[in-house]
């Protein structure tokens, strides 16, 4: 199995201008969470969906941020418009249903906005 | 909500035995996570106790006891791949998703 996959690794945009973050989770996983790390903050959840829905995105810092997944294999996160707090690593992360304590990460994308 | 509090940092020579205590209050207990990343890495799943006792997994154990609120990851035979930093973690309601301590920067000495 590829395991969980994202793109772009790096990202680097300026402030005020759309990113999108791509993930594609493990095949038969129907959990999916993005969740951005940072030295202050740590580990946050932003969202995560179940069977493509999205169940909580109470973690989302503000509409600025969308998520989708618009089938098993593929969801996005966007940011639009960017600012320079918005740089992080995020990541996607994937797990069967119901065992969300056992989830498997991505490599991450390294947002930095200038 | 769930709130996990773990050391920041734990140093240990390489080949001893190191001992990673977190403690959780949490609004509801599905079971503890502990998770490996190394710097610039994405984190690892380790291992997940739903139930009271110790797992073992190769040179990593894990403890939970739910009475106490506490669990413990042991690492053994110290490598020096081992430094990293180690997260502890509990799904909330559903098991879906996680909320993750701050995590402990292990450093393995030779």
């Amino acid at each position: 199995d590829a395991g969980v996959i994202q793109s772009p690794r790096h990202e680097v945009t300026e402030m005020g201008q759309e990113v999108t973050l791509r993930c594609k989770p493990i095949s038969g996983h129907n959990s999916l969470f993005w969740y951005r790390q940072t030295m202050m903050r740590g580990l946050e959840l932003l969202i995560y969906f179940n069977n493509n829905v999205p169940i909580d995105d109470s973690g989302m810092p503000e509409d600025r941020f969308s998520a989708k997944m618009p089938n098993a294999s593929f969801s996005t996160l966007k940011i639009q418009p960017s600012e320079p707090r918005d740089s992080a690593v995020y990541f996607c992360a994937s797990s069967l249903e119901g065992r969300g304590g056992e989830q498997y990460f991505g490599p991450g994308t390294r947002l930095t906005v200038t | 909500g769930q709130s996990l509090e773990q050391p920041s940092e734990v140093t240990a020579v390489e080949g001893a035995i190191v001992q990673i205590n977190c403690t959780y209050q949490t609004s509801g207990f599905y079971g503890l996570s502990w998770y490996q990343q190394h710097d610039g890495g994405a984190p690892t799943f380790l291992s997940y106790n739903a139930l009271d006792g110790l797992e073992e997994t190769g040179r990593f154990s894990s403890f939970l006891s739910r009475s106490d609120s506490y669990g413990y990851l042991l690492l053994q035979e110290l490598q020096m791949k081992d430094s990293a930093s180690y997260f502890c973690a509990a799904p909330g309601a559903g098991s879906y998703q996680l909320t993750f301590g701050k995590g402990t920067k292990l450093s393995v000495i030779p």
